[in-house]
């Protein structure tokens, strides 16, 4: 089973400060790789899929980067609105559809 | 429009039985995977499993082997996540979601199990 390792566990960030939040997989996922952002109260969102394209309707400020085992997905300078928690998935080898453990962007 | 809906809130007792639902809407729902994913208050997910509803081939996570039946019934486009006997343990939030690239969740249905 692949595990997926992010880091940090929290960032504490300022509005208009760049984001940069890691995904380690245990072994390559190639570029299979989601990430998620998740509100309270709310049901995950897809951001970002195969580890560098946008979904639909996500702002331009969120990018995606990585294959194998080493992805990163950056704000570039954060909204009120982006604070949350944000998950990595993998796809590559399932079942199972791995999950990171989240990260949390949380207002300094 | 691409809709997975679940049905509502469940509060229960330990040792009950139950089975939360989620219907798809404005896709294929033969062709996609539909994966349950848990999530403890405060916590991160998990995948518990999946199944296509194609052919009703379903996939287990070995947390959750034999502690639930994922189910599916085509005519009615809809997927079932069933407990035998609840524990206290199973209070969390359960997703649908559509897969496996994970593009569509359904809202979310609340499972209480308290004495």
């Amino acid at each position: 089973e692949i595990v997926l390792t992010q880091s940090p566990a929290t960032l504490s960030l300022s509005p208009g400060e760049r984001a940069t939040l890691s995904c380690r997989a245990s072994q390559s996922v190639s570029r299979d790789l989601a990430w998620y952002q998740q509100k309270p109260g709310q049901a995950p969102r897809l951001l970002i899929y195969d580890a560098s394209n946008r979904a639909t309707g996500i702002p331009a400020r969120f990018s995606g980067s990585g294959s194998g085992t080493d992805f990163t997905l950056t704000i570039s300078s954060l909204e009120p609105e982006d604070f949350a928690v944000y998950y990595c998935q993998q796809r590559s080898n399932w079942p199972p559809w791995t999950f990171g453990q989240g990260t949390k962007v949380e207002i300094k | 429009e691409v809709q997975l809906v679940q049905s509502g809130a469940e509060v229960k007792k330990p040792g009950e039985s139950l089975k939360i639902s989620c219907t798809g809407s404005g896709y294929s729902f033969t062709t996609y995977y539909i994966a349950w994913v848990r999530q403890v208050p405060g916590k991160g997910l998990e995948w518990m499993g999946n199944i296509y509803p194609g052919d009703s081939d379903t996939r287990y996570s070995p947390t959750f082997q034999g502690q639930v039946t994922i189910s599916a019934d085509k005519s009615f486009k809809t997927v079932y996540l069933q407990w035998r006997s609840l524990k206290a343990s199973d209070t969390a939030m359960y997703y649908c979601a559509r897969g496996p690239l994970i593009d569509y969740w359904g809202q979310g249905t609340l499972v209480i199990v308290s004495s």
